[in-house]
C-alpha cells in the first residue's frame, strides 16, 4: 500500500539555525499537505502544493514538491522558538486517500 | 477560517463503559470526515473516513464493531468507543477537508480507561 516516509524523526536544532524535513511517497501524488502539531495540540494544516516542481515559501517557511511528485521538502531559515513542534507531510493519492508521514519532531535551544 | 469543533477534549471512563466524541464543522458543510488516533509521539493513524448519510469506511485492523461511527448531518459526525479497554486509552482526533484550507482538525480528545 501507499507509504509516505518523513526523516529525519527528531531534530534538535541551536535557534537561529535552520531546519529542514524530507518528506518521499511510494507512490505518486496528487497533492501534497504540510501540517504543525505544537506539543498538546492538533495539527494546523500550513499549506497545500500541488504542481510538479512547485515551491511556495511563507515567511521563514519554503515548500518544495519534486519533479515526479513523489517527495517534498519543508525548510525553515532561522529557526525561532516559535517553531518547536512537529511537522507533518499529508500524501494525496489518486484515490484521494490522505497518508501522513510519521513526522519530524523540531526542537530549539534559545 | 474553517473551524471544527471537537467534544469532549478530556474523558476518563470505567473499562467496560462506552464513549461518545463529537465532531462538528462550525462554518461550512462536510460530507466526509476522518477520524485518527495518535500515540505519544506518533503520526496519525486514519480509522475511519466517515460518510454524511451512509456507512463508514474503517481502515484495516480497526474494529468496526468497536468504534462506531455516525455521520448523521452534513456538519456533525460521531465516534462511539464501545466497551472500552485500557488499551483503546489513546488521543482521537477529527478532521474535515474544508474548502481551500487543506484538513481542518479538532482540537482532539484523550481518552483514558480504566
Amino acid at each position: 500500500g501507499q507509504q509516505v516516509m518523513q526523516i529525519p524523526q527528531y531534530q534538535h536544532v541551536q535557534e537561529g539555525e535552520d531546519f529542514t524535513t524530507y518528506c518521499n511517497s511510494s507512490t505518486t501524488l496528487s497533492n501534497i499537505q504540510w501540517y504543525k502539531q505544537r506539543p498538546g495540540g492538533h495539527p494546523v494544516f500550513l499549506i497545500q502544493l500541488v504542481k510538479s516542481g512547485e515551491v511556495k515559501k511563507q515567511k521563514r517557511l519554503t515548500f518544495q514538491f519534486g519533479e515526479a511528485k513523489k517527495n517534498s521538502s519543508l525548510h525553515i531559515t532561522a529557526t525561532q522558538t516559535t517553531d518547536v513542534g512537529t511537522y507533518f507531510c499529508a500524501g494525496r493519492s489518486s484515490a484521494s486517500k490522505i497518508i501522513f508521514g510519521s513526522g519530524t519532531r523540531l526542537s530549539i535551544r534559545p | 477560517g474553517a473551524v471544527v469543533s471537537q467534544h469532549p477534549s478530556r474523558v476518563i471512563c470505567k473499562s467496560g463503559t462506552s464513549v461518545k466524541i463529537e465532531c462538528r464543522s462550525l462554518d461550512f458543510q462536510a460530507t466526509t470526515m476522518f477520524w485518527y488516533r495518535q500515540f505519544p509521539k506518533k503520526s496519525l493513524m486514519l480509522m475511519a473516513t466517515s460518510n454524511e448519510g451512509s456507512k463508514a469506511t474503517y481502515e484495516q485492523g480497526v474494529e468496526k464493531d468497536k468504534f462506531l461511527i455516525n455521520h448523521a448531518s452534513l456538519t456533525l459526525s460521531t465516534l462511539t468507543v464501545t466497551s472500552a479497554h485500557p488499551e483503546d486509552s489513546s488521543f482521537y482526533i477529527c478532521s474535515a477537508d474544508s474548502p481551500g484550507a487543506g484538513y481542518t482538525f479538532g482540537s482532539g480528545t484523550r481518552l483514558t480507561v480504566v
